[in-house]
């Protein structure tokens, strides 16, 4: 068990609806990170929160967003999904803002859009 | 540009037999480089990291070592075992200061006893 955790496991939707990840990271983690894993691009890094900023960005898709909260959960906003976003999404954790920081996983969330 | 390329898989070997996962990169300044894994149903968990040239990492009897001459980190293991069955993932993160990792498509392993 690494410590984070995602909610929910398993997510079925429908093409054009909107749906909502969310992550806890470590307890005193103050960096989420997202990445999704899908069959078409392996494992691609979306986006990186620290301390409830934005601090990098990757291939993610204006229809997606994320945010983190002050309690430093995060969540994954993707909207007007297509077929082609069924996939899996993790979020990692760390203590810092990346550096060599060892990322810890969630289990995923796996979205399937029908 | 940043990116890892790993060996295709699936790999498919007998307990107790030796493994070698190739790994590849390429990326700007000195990234650090690292193994992944993931058993079903499971997230990734790390599995061992060099963060120089000639670094070895190593970890569960499984080793990589950091070749900057040829750009490589192939993942090592003298004996397979069946609960070794999973996906290996390689990544690279760059320099020190930033977070995200880059990840190879990822190796299956299947170890039949």
């Amino acid at each position: 068990d690494s410590g984070v955790t995602q909610t929910p496991k398993h997510l079925i939707t429908a093409t054009g609806q909107r749906v909502t990840l969310r992550c806890s990271p470590r307890s005193g983690d103050l960096s989420v990170y997202w990445y999704q894993q899908s069959l078409d691009q392996g494992l691609q890094f979306l986006i990186q929160y620290y301390n409830g900023e934005e601090r990098a960005k990757g291939n993610i898709l204006e229809r997606f967003s994320a945010q983190q909260f002050p309690d430093l959960h995060s969540e994954l906003n993707l909207s007007s999904l297509e077929l082609g976003d069924s996939a899996l999404y993790f979020c990692a954790s760390t203590p810092g803002d990346g550096g060599l920081d060892t990322q810890y996983f969630g289990p995923g969330t796996r979205l399937t859009v029908l | 540009g940043n990116s890892v390329t790993q060996m295709e898989g699936p790999v498919t070997l007998s307990e107790e037999a030796f493994l070698t996962i190739n790994c590849t990169y390429t990326a700007t300044g000195y990234p650090s480089l690292f193994w992944y894994v993931q058993y079903p149903g499971e997230g990734l968990q790390l599995l061992l990291k060099a963060t120089k040239a000639d670094d070895k990492g190593s970890n569960k009897g499984f080793e990589a070592t950091y070749r900057k001459e040829t750009t490589s980190f192939h993942l090592e293991k003298g004996s397979v075992q069946v609960s070794d069955s999973a996906v290996y993932f390689c990544a690279l993160k760059r320099g020190s200061t930033l977070g995200r990792l880059y990840f190879g498509r990822g190796t299956q392993l299947t170890v039949w006893p």
